[in-house]
């Protein structure tokens, strides 16, 4: 119940087109859902997070989309560039639980220009 | 502003041995969480530490251990190294409400 399931495990995109990477969980107390960017030899970075009480947050070229019923969501990378090939991970957190994040396996993600 | 900085940043260690590693948590923040990851994989919680003390702890054995000192800096302990516990280790620090900072990790290779 603690699992965060994340796919697909790689894409390839052209540059200009979408990225849409998916997770679903199944813990119902999860209330917080970040994505982290990672490249090699880095660490993962926070790219963008929702909480369940809204559908959809944008922030620049990136869109999470929120379903609570189905209990997904997905990143919409939109006008993808080389530039953002890394990997890329969702996680799930319950707030004011210490904040201990359950990451997907991760999607990685290349952009040929 | 440094951010979190985790030391060293490759490592070799033999089956069997004792391995240190070492994070020093972004300014202002007093809470720091390890994480390891192996290749392939996401990063999975190891535990977590506030005001000196193990806050919560992951799927993880006793030979994991870790310890954060008074200026919120924090060592993990791995004894009896095997071979599987080859992976990235990963620092974040953080206040205690969350807000993750991760460091670029420690690559341990036991051989």
């Amino acid at each position: 119940q603690q699992q965060v399931k994340q796919s697909p495990q790689s894409l390839i995109v052209q540059k200009g087109g979408i990225s849409i990477i998916n997770c679903a969980y199944e813990n119902t107390a999860f209330d917080y859902f970040p994505w982290y960017q990672q490249f090699p030899g880095k660490g993962p970075a926070l790219l963008i997070a929702i909480r369940p009480d809204v559908s959809e947050k944008k922030e620049g070229r990136f869109t999470i989309s929120f379903n609570k019923s189905a209990k997904q969501f997905s990143l919409h990378i939109m006008d993808s560039q080389p530039g953002d090939s890394a990997t890329y991970f969702c996680a799930a957190s319950i707030v004011g639980n210490t904040g201990k994040l359950i990451f997907g396996q991760g999607t990685t993600l290349q952009v040929k220009p | 502003d440094a951010g979190v900085t985790q030391s060293p940043t490759h490592l070799i260690k033999t089956r069997g041995q004792q391995v240190t590693l070492r994070c020093s948590p972004k300014s202002g923040h007093d809470t720091v969480s390890w994480y390891q990851q192996a290749l392939g994989q996401g990063p999975q919680f190891i535990f977590q530490y506030y005001e000196e003390e193990e806050r919560q702890r992951g799927n993880f054995p006793d030979r994991f251990s870790g310890h954060q000192f008074p200026n919120y800096s924090s060592e993990l302990n791995v004894n009896a190294l095997l071979l599987g516990d080859s992976a990235l280790y990963l620092c974040a620090s953080s206040l205690p409400s969350g807000g993750y900072t991760f460091g670029s990790g420690t690559r341990l290779t036991v051989v």
